[in-house]
């Protein structure tokens, strides 16, 4: 089936470091999708990737879809604390069906 | 404009009894999907419903797990005869749509003594 992996499962950082995390799939996605959770909270859906070799910019973070359309990346520049949180990556086939498959997410620390 | 509501927050129940979870989609949202989330780890995809159909169950376990979402009322997760296993945080979430982003609730924490 399906699969999303997402490197590194964990990551710290000093605050004003920046921070990157990958996310590769077993199958082609039609989009991607990013979520942030922080501690205790829910999901909360960040921004969506449609086309190959897409770049999209929120404030300090950018986020890319591959040209195949099989992996994506996060990056965070000048992280803050308030960027404390678990990023996961998300993708779906263009099977009928399929629903959003989550990778295991890449926990943020960052210390002041 | 109301988010998913998702009730209980939290539920403990003893081994053997049954779990009922509750989520309510925002408003315009006809697409629902449940997810279970161990400590550490990943959203892992259970079921995906729409209207009074069951689209995607591949993640939801062959026996003691059903989900419905009838044509009036939330969508309910049912755990039957729980084991500790089953403990977890169950989320759901909406959407207008297969591709769209989704909403999600703030869970249920299932605890299983």
């Amino acid at each position: 089936g399906q699969q999303v992996m997402q490197i590194p499962q964990y990551q710290h950082v000093q605050e004003g470091e920046d921070f990157t995390t990958y996310c590769n799939s077993s199958t082609t996605l039609s989009n991607i999708q990013w979520y942030k959770q922080r501690p205790g909270g829910h999901p909360v859906f960040l921004i969506q990737l449609v086309k190959s070799g897409e770049v999209k910019k929120q404030k300090r973070l950018t986020f890319q879809f591959g040209e195949a359309k099989k992996n994506s990346s996060l990056h965070i520049t000048a992280t803050q604390t308030t960027d404390v949180g678990t990023y996961f990556c998300a993708g779906i086939t263009n099977q009928a069906g399929t629903a959003l498959i989550f990778g295991k997410g890449t926990t943020l620390s960052v210390s002041s | 404009n109301a988010g998913v509501m998702q009730n209980p927050r939290h539920l403990v129940r003893r081994r053997g009894q049954e779990a009922r979870l509750r989520c309510s989609p925002m408003k315009g949202h006809s697409h629902v999907y449940w997810y279970r989330q161990l400590p550490e780890e990943g959203l892992k995809f259970m079921v995906y419903l729409q209207k009074e159909n069951i689209i995607d169950e591949s993640g939801m376990p062959k026996e003691r797990f059903s989900a419905e979402f009838p044509k009036e009322g939330p969508s309910i997760l049912r755990i039957q005869q729980v084991v500790r296993g089953d403990s977890a945080a169950y989320f759901c979430a909406s959407s207008p749509g297969k591709i769209s982003p989704l909403h999600f609730g703030n869970g249920t924490r299932l605890t299983v003594t």
